[in-house]
């Protein structure tokens, strides 16, 4: 079946412009995951939808950062007044909740952002 | 401190070897442990998953966990170039079913 999809797979903006980073999750999967991946670095968690539920911000890294999940499937990630560290990429993860033994996320392919 | 220590490489081995990568952490609440492979310009995968501690093996694939040591490990035996990759360890809290803390990242390359 097809997986965790994102959009757009590479994206350049200037410093300043706001940007939109698309994920479609694997269709029933309850539960979406933002992250980001700086280069050397590990997976820094961001935000994390789960159904109706209010999403888990905690991640979030200032308040230029935001995301929304409609129709509890696809999300967007929007970064407002872009800056040069927020070049990274950005990953999706979906995953069933509810299982207690299993806590499998599967990953889109990510999006690029370069900050210039 | 980082709650999660993983050496980021690179690891460079010859084609059959046995390769080792290992993890630390300091939130003594993680019971499930995972490794993740993640190649050039993908998202991760996941490899191996892990409740609490032991060990768990995968075809060429095992993972430990001792647990009072803090420290889990992902062995491959039988290396192949097709392994060339990083390798991501992850963690989670009991009754969490939230955010994954993740290790940096191991690069593994294996040559033929």
């Amino acid at each position: 079946g097809a997986g965790v999809s994102q959009s757009p797979s590479n994206k350049v903006t200037e410093k300043g412009k706001d940007v939109e980073l698309r994920c479609d999750p694997i269709s029933g999967h309850t539960a979406l995951y933002w992250y980001r991946q700086s280069l050397g670095q590990g997976l820094e968690f961001l935000i994390y939808f789960q159904g109706n539920s209010a999403p888990d911000k905690s991640g979030l890294p200032s308040d230029r950062f935001s995301a929304e999940r409609t129709g509890g499937s696809v999300s967007t990630l929007t970064i407002q007044r872009t800056q040069q560290e927020d070049s990274a990429v950005y990953l999706c993860a979906s995953s069933l909740v509810g299982r207690r033994d299993r806590y499998e996320q599967y990953f889109g392919p990510g999006t690029r952002l370069t900050v210039t | 401190q980082k709650e999660v220590e993983q050496d980021p490489g690179p690891l460079s081995v010859p084609e059959g070897a046995i390769v080792s990568l290992n993890c630390t952490y300091s939130n003594s609440a993680f019971q499930y442990f995972m490794w993740y492979r993640q190649y050039s310009r993908k998202g991760p995968e996941l490899l191996m998953y892990t409740y609490s501690s032991g060990n768990k093996e995968d075809g060429r694939f095992t993972a430990q966990v001792d647990k009072s040591s803090k420290y889990i490990s992902l062995f491959i035996r039988d290396s192949q170039p097709s392994d060339s990759a990083t390798y991501l360890c992850a963690m989670s809290a009991y009754g969490s079913a939230r955010q994954l803390t993740f290790g940096s990242g191991t690069q593994l390359t294996v040559l033929p």
